[in-house]
C-alpha cells in the first residue's frame, strides 16, 4: 500500500530560525513527489519534484529529492510567522493521477 | 486566470439525507480530482474525473459518486449521508493532456473546499 511519513507533526520555532520537514515514502512506480501550504483552507502549490539530487527552490523555501533513500526534505530559512501553516507532502503512483498525501506537518512561528 | 472554485463553501445536513458538491477547474484544465480531508485521516483521494469520465477511484463506499460535465466541470455527490462523512471537501484540477498513463505528471491547484457538518 502506498503510504507516505511526515515528520516532525509538529514543529514551533521563533522568526528568524531556520527548519527542515522531512517527507518518507513507499509508492509503486513512483512519478514525482508535491510539497504543499495549506493554511485556512485550500491547499497551495510549492514544489514538484521528480528527479533525485535536483534542489527547487523558491525565495526561502527550497526542497530535494532522494529516491534512493525514498525521502524529500523541505528547508525554510529566515522563517516569518507567515509561514506558519500545515506543510503536506504528497506522491503520485505510477499509473494513477491521484495524490498519496502525509498528514503533514504544522509549523508555527513565534514573533 | 481564475483558481478553482467550489460551491457551497459550508453545508450542513442531518443523517440519511444526501448532498452535492460543485468544482469548476482553472479554464483549459479537464482533469479534476476530490479529497477528503478530516483531522484523523488527513487527505485522502476519492475520484479523479477527465474527459467526463472517471480514470481512477479511492476506497470510498459506494455512497460516494461524481461526475463530470462537457465543460470540465465536476459534481460529487454522497448518499445517505454519515455522522462520519462530516469533513472538508476539497476539489482541485490539472492540466493532464490526455486520459492513457503518462510518464510526467501535472500538479494539480486545490479550490477552497466545502465543509460539510452532518447532524
Amino acid at each position: 500500500e502506498d503510504k507516505v511519513v511526515q515528520s516532525p507533526l509538529s514543529l514551533v520555532v521563533h522568526e528568524g530560525d531556520t527548519v527542515t520537514l522531512n517527507c518518507s515514502y513507499e509508492v509503486t512506480n513512483f512519478r514525482s513527489l508535491l510539497w504543499y501550504k495549506q493554511e485556512k483552507k485550500a491547499p497551495t502549490f510549492l514544489f514538484m519534484l521528480t528527479s533525485s539530487g535536483i534542489e527547487k527552490k523558491s525565495g526561502r523555501l527550497s526542497s530535494i529529492l532522494d529516491k534512493k533513500e525514498l525521502f524529500s526534505i523541505l528547508n525554510i530559512t529566515a522563517t516569518q510567522t507567515g509561514d506558519s501553516a500545515v506543510y503536506l507532502c504528497a506522491v503520485t503512483p505510477g499509473g494513477s493521477e491521484k495524490l498519496v498525501f502525509g498528514k503533514g506537518t504544522k509549523l508555527t512561528v513565534n514573533p | 486566470k481564475a483558481g478553482v472554485t467550489q460551491t457551497p463553501r459550508y453545508l450542513i445536513k442531518t443523517r440519511g439525507q444526501q448532498v452535492t458538491l460543485s468544482c469548476s477547474p482553472i479554464s483549459g484544465h479537464r482533469s479534476v480530482s476530490w479529497y477528503q480531508q478530516t483531522p484523523g485521516q488527513g487527505l485522502q483521494f476519492l475520484f479523479e474525473y477527465f474527459s467526463e469520465t472517471q480514470r481512477n477511484k479511492g476506497n470510498f463506499p459506494g455512497r460516494f459518486s461524481g461526475r463530470q460535465f462537457s465543460n470540465s466541470r465536476s459534481e460529487m455527490n454522497v448518499s445517505t449521508l454519515e455522522l462520519g462523512d462530516s469533513a472538508l471537501y476539497l476539489c482541485a484540477s490539472s492540466l493532464r493532456l490526455s486520459g492513457g498513463i503518462s510518464s510526467s505528471y501535472n500538479e494539480q491547484f486545490f479550490g477552497p473546499g466545502t465543509r460539510l457538518t452532518v447532524l
